[in-house]
Formats: structure tokens, sequence, C-alpha cells
């Protein structure tokens, strides 16, 4: 099984300001890695697919990168409904997702 | 566009069988290669993985649940659904039915249509 660790797992931070959030694979995933976002009381809704393309409808200040082990997903200029939890999920051995990293409001 | 809807009971007693529905609206369970999964989530948890079925055959189950859950599908309703057998309080959640896009051109898709989520209390 493939672990990913995400870290943090609370950003604190103002309206304005960038978020960087990490995700850690226990082994590599090659690129075959997703973003989710999570608002209270809702589902989750996909971000980044491929760890660096952005799903439809997915405003520009979010941005993936990273390959293998190590991923990472911005927020440039964080927006009011930005804060909520992110995940990080892969695909290459079945299927897992990392613990989640809340970004909250300072 | 494609919706996925969850359906079932929201109550079951433990060491009884769970079994939920995922009805699809808009799209086929037989168009295309995706993962059509159920994922579910613990309160104030995050997200769990249960298994899924493949292009309408291929069927993978979490290794951890694999003993106690089995999945299926009735592509002439639309429909797939999820069996999770000797529940527990462990099993409380509220579990997903949710369309994965899967790995075509070596691209991986994501899960890109979820569905609303339906919560399911195991107590007696």
């Amino acid at each position: 099984e493939i672990v990913l660790t995400q870290s943090p797992a609370t950003l604190s931070l103002s309206p304005g300001e960038r978020a960087t959030l990490s995700c850690r694979a226990s082994q590599s995933v090659s690129s075959y890695l997703a973003w989710y976002q999570q608002r209270p009381g809702q589902a989750p809704r996909l971000l980044i697919y491929d760890a660096i393309n952005r799903a439809s409808g997915i405003p520009a200040r979010f941005t993936g990168s990273g390959f293998g082990t190590d991923f990472t997903l911005t927020i440039s200029s964080l927006e009011p409904e930005d804060f909520a939890v992110y995940y990080c999920q892969q695909r290459t051995n079945w299927l897992t997702f990392g613990g989640g990293t809340k970004v909250e409001i300072k | 566009q494609i919706q996925l809807q969850e359906s079932g009971p929201g109550l079951v007693k433990p060491s009884q069988t769970l079994s939920l529905t995922c009805t699809v609206s808009g799209g086929s369970l037989i168009s295309g290669a995706y993962y059509w999964s159920w994922i579910r989530q613990p309160p104030g948890k995050g997200l769990e993985w249960i298994g899924d079925i493949y292009d309408s055959g291929t069927i993978s189950y979490n290794p951890a649940l694999m003993s106690r859950v089995t999945i299926s599908v009735d592509t002439s309703k639309t429909q797939f659904s999820l069996r999770l057998s000797s529940v527990t309080a462990a099993d409380t959640a509220v579990y997903y039915c949710a369309r994965d896009g899967g790995i075509a051109s070596d691209y991986y898709y994501g899960i890109g249509v979820w569905g609303q989520g339906t919560t399911v209390t195991v107590s007696s």
C-alpha cells in the first residue's frame, strides 16, 4: 500500500496570503496524483489531476507541482472560499488518500 | 452532465450488512473506461477508498475491508452497489459513490464526479 503523508495538518493563514501544501508518497506514484478540496458538509471537489493539471473550472490561483514522491499544491492568494480541507490521492497502486491539510483563517 | 446519487438505509445495526446503491444519471456505466468507486469518510476524519469496479468488469477492494465488501454493477439499471457485512460502529461514515477517470494515455484523470454522500450510522 502506498501511504500519502500530507503536511502540515493545519495551515493558519489570512485571505490574500499564499498557501503551500505538501504531499509525500511512500514510494513513487509517477504523476498519478490528484488534489481535492472539501468544504464542510460537501463532497470533495477535484482541483488538480495528474499532478499538475487544473480540472475544469478551477481558478488559476491553484497550482500543482511535483513528480514521483513529492508533490505540492499552491494557492497563490487565498480567497475566503478557499478555507477548507485539501486531500491528495494516488491511483498507482490501488487508491489511497492523504490525511488532509486544513487551511483555516488566521 | 453525469450525476451520481447514493441511496440506502441511514441506520444499520451492529453485525448486520450495510447495503447502498448508486444511481447514475446523465451517463452510462458501460460507456468509457472508468472506475466506479465507493469511498467513505468517518465523522471528523479523512477519506477512505472502499473499492471500485472498472469498465463494468474488474473489481478491486481495499485490502483492509476486502473480507467484508462486495461491489456489483447492474448496467441495465445504471446502478452499482455496495454491501459491507458484519458492520460495527467503526463503519459509521458518510459513504460516497464516485467516478474515477482512471489512467489513460499516461495521464491520471482523478475522481471528477462525486455523489452528494449518504450518512450511515451503525447503532443498535
